[in-house]
C-alpha cells in the first residue's frame, strides 16, 4: 500500500500562534488529500481536503497546501485556539478514491 | 441526518467470547468501511463494501474476524473468538464516492 509519513507526532503551540503539520507520500498517482481532526472519544472528522489539480485551499483559519512535485501536503492552522487541540490525521487516495491511507497522526495542544 | 451510528459505544468481554459490532451508515452512501485504531498501528482499514458487496477484505487480521452487510443500512463486524490483542477502537465510516469519509463515534472494545 501507499506510504504516508506525518510529522510531527506531537505539537504544542501558544494560543494565537500558527501550527503546521506535514505529510509526505510516495505514489505520484495520489489525487485526493483530506485532513481529519479527532477529538477525544470521537471519530475522525473531515475538516478540509484538496485535490491534485489545486495547489492551495483555505477555509477560515485552516488551509491546506499541496506540492505534487515534492509529494507533500501540509495543514496550516492560524490564530490557534484551545478548541483546536486534538489529533490530526492526513490521508490520501487515488483513482476513484475508495480506499484511504492515513498518516500516523499529530497530537496538537494549544496552550491558553 | 444522524450521521454514521455505531453500537455499542463500549464493549468489555472475556477472551474467547464472540463480539458483534454494529454500524448504520448515512442514508444514500454506497461505500462502508471498517477501521481499527490502536496506539501502535494507528488507523487500519479492515474491510470495505460497495453497494453491500465486500470489495477488499485484505486488512482483516485473521479468520476470527468477519463482516457482513445484509442491506444498505446495516453492517456488522464479528470477532469469534475474541482475544486480548483485539482490544482497540473500531470505527465504521461511510462515503458517497469519491469524497471524504464520515466516521461514526467508534466502539471501544476491551477483551480481558
Amino acid at each position: 500500500g501507499e506510504n504516508v509519513e506525518q510529522h510531527p507526532s506531537t505539537l504544542s503551540v501558544q494560543e494565537g500562534d500558527s501550527a503546521v503539520i506535514k505529510c509526505t507520500y510516495s505514489d505520484s498517482a495520489s489525487n485526493y488529500f483530506p485532513w481529519y481532526k479527532q477529538e477525544l472519544g470521537k471519530g475522525p472528522q473531515l475538516i478540509i481536503d484538496i485535490r491534485s489539480n489545486v495547489g492551495e485551499k483555505k477555509d477560515q483559519r485552516i488551509a491546506v497546501t499541496l506540492n505534487k512535485t515534492a509529494k507533500h501536503f501540509s495543514l496550516h492552522i492560524t490564530e490557534t485556539q484551545p478548541e483546536d487541540s486534538a489529533v490530526y490525521f492526513c490521508a490520501l487516495t487515488w483513482g476513484t478514491g475508495n480506499q484511504f491511507y492515513f498518516g500516523t497522526g499529530t497530537s496538537l495542544t494549544v496552550i491558553p | 441526518d444522524a450521521g454514521v451510528i455505531q453500537s455499542p459505544r463500549h464493549e468489555v468481554t472475556e477472551m474467547g467470547q464472540e463480539v458483534t459490532l454494529r454500524c448504520k451508515p448515512i442514508s444514500g452512501h454506497d461505500y462502508l468501511f471498517w477501521y481499527r485504531q490502536t496506539m501502535m498501528r494507528g488507523l487500519e482499514l479492515l474491510i470495505y463494501f460497495n453497494n453491500n458487496v465486500p470489495i477488499d477484505d485484505s486488512g482483516m487480521p485473521e479468520d476470527r474476524f468477519s463482516a457482513k452487510m445484509p442491506n444498505a443500512s446495516f453492517s456488522t463486524l464479528k470477532i469469534q473468538p475474541s482475544e486480548p490483542r483485539d482490544s482497540a477502537v473500531y470505527f465504521c465510516a461511510s462515503s458517497l464516492a469519491p469524497g471524504g469519509y464520515t466516521f461514526g463515534s467508534g466502539t471501544r472494545l476491551t477483551v480481558v
